[in-house]
């Protein structure tokens, strides 16, 4: 069975400062990954995802993620944190071998203050 | 569409009454999972399709729970004889047919069981 860990349900940041939002994960199968962004009352925003090609993966609005293969980790970045910002976020495992669902992670909530 | 529309956008229903959710996918693509979000983090998949075929139900509360996509016509949610435990936010999720192409989401249904 596939997981996911995200340490830290609640990150705070300066605006301008680095956003780091940690993602480990389990499977059993080289894993297809992916960073979503919920703002309130929406849906799932796609932010960036990671299909075994290059381990550093760019995503929108800034973001982007580094596969870590031994250490199982899928960290999210961002160089300077924008107001904008602000949301919960999402890491997400694709279980390949039972028709793609995804496993979350708990999610992180980001407050960014001015 | 461009978009997955999920309607309605609140569902409220007294406990042991019928509830029915219902979402139509982005135009072109052939899979469509249901996840079930409860406590504002927390993601359970339910069920996915491939067009109008069941594809996974590993998730599915099946006493209670049906879903349906059939052609032409938006996929369903339904749940019988609704239950206080039942109140949470139902997202809808479509995908292409190629396993590494993300799933986007609709901004969901909250669901109120009073």
């Amino acid at each position: 069975a596939q997981s996911v860990t995200q340490l830290g349900s609640h990150v705070s940041v300066s605006e301008g400062a680095l956003v780091l939002l940690r993602c480990n994960y389990s499977s059993s199968v080289p894993p297809y990954l992916f960073w979503y962004v919920q703002y309130p009352n929406q849906g799932l925003q796609l932010l960036l995802k990671y299909t075994s090609a290059a381990t550093l993966v760019k995503g929108i609005n800034g973001f982007e993620a580094e596969f870590k293969k031994s250490e199982t980790s899928f960290h999210l970045t961002k160089p300077s944190a924008h107001m904008s910002d602000a949301a919960e976020y999402f890491c997400a495992v694709s279980d390949r071998a039972a028709g793609n669902k995804l496993t979350f992670g708990g999610g992180t909530r980001v407050l960014v203050k001015p | 569409g461009e978009e997955v529309a999920q309607t309605p956008k609140h569902l409220v229903r007294g406990e042991g009454q019928k509830a029915k959710l219902y979402c139509a996918p982005i135009k072109g693509h052939s899979y469509v999972f249901w996840y079930q979000q409860v406590l504002k983090n927390e993601f359970k998949f339910l069920i996915s399709f491939q067009n109008e075929n069941v594809f996974d139900e590993t998730g599915m509360p099946k006493e209670r729970f049906s879903a349906k996509c059939l052609p032409n016509s938006p996929c369903s949610l339904e749940i019988q004889a609704t239950k206080l435990e039942d109140s949470a936010v139902y997202f809808c999720a479509s995908s292409q047919s190629t396993e590494y192409q993300p799933q986007h989401f609709g901004d969901g249904t909250r669901l109120s069981i009073l």
